[in-house]
């Protein structure tokens, strides 16, 4: 079974753009969450989604945003960026909504300069 | 909100001996603790989770301990190898389904 994939795997862009984010789940896997990395503030929660609703949502500001499809994909969004964008966006996908093992994909190196 | 400390944010050892981690976390609802392994350029792989329900579990060489009384969860390598070197992060989850929140990171360090 293929794991979970995201493209793309880099990006470059410039303060003020925006970028879109994918993410495919495991195949059968429903919920979606997305996460933020970075080497100062480690791995922070950004949101969850589940059935194409989003169900939890972490401290970011709503430049950040994300929406799921009814195959279970997922994107997320980051309007007018910044400098501190600059990060590793991973998202995990599991079975439902219930508490199950989260299964990483290698995530989206972003850089904004 | 959920926080959760990790200890230590490194360690070095050497091949064959043991490694253990410990994490605290805050909240009392927390009820589900994994463990990730994180390569260089890779996501975050999971090596081990335990439930509240349960105080231990083994796979092989790697086990987990969770103390639901003083909120701590420890990670025991045994034989260390070289391979196992990485970065490696505890996390709970509660009541916020699909929330995990991790620790800051252990970077594991093993010599030949």
């Amino acid at each position: 079974k293929a794991g979970v994939t995201q493209t793309p795997r880099y990006l470059i862009k410039t303060r003020g753009q925006q970028v879109t984010l994918s993410c495919s789940p495991i195949s059968g896997h429903r919920s979606v969450s997305w996460y933020q990395q970075t080497p100062g503030q480690g791995l922070q929660f950004l949101f969850e989604y589940f059935s194409e609703t989003q169900r939890n949502k972490g401290n970011f500001p709503g430049r950040f945003s994300g929406r799921q499809f009814s195959n279970s994909r997922s994107e997320m969004n980051v309007s007018t960026l910044e400098l501190g964008d600059s990060a590793l966006y991973l998202c995990a996908s599991k079975i439902s909504g219930s508490q199950e093992t989260q299964y990483f994909g290698p995530g989206t190196r972003l850089l904004v300069l | 909100g959920e926080n959760v400390e990790q200890h230590p944010s490194t360690l070095s050892v050497q091949e064959g001996d043991s490694a253990v981690i410990k994490c605290t976390y805050s909240d009392s609802a927390s009820n589900y603790f994994p463990w990730y392994k994180q390569e260089l350029g890779k996501g975050p792989q999971l090596i081990i989770d335990i439930r509240s329900n349960v105080g231990e579990k083994k796979d092989q060489r790697i086990a987990v301990t969770l103390n639901k009384t003083a909120k701590h969860f420890s990670l025991h390598i045994t034989e260390t190898q070289p391979e196992d070197s990485a970065v490696y992060f505890c996390a709970s989850e509660g009541t916020s389904y699909g929330k995990l929140t991790f620790g800051q990171g252990t970077i594991l360090t093993v010599h030949p």
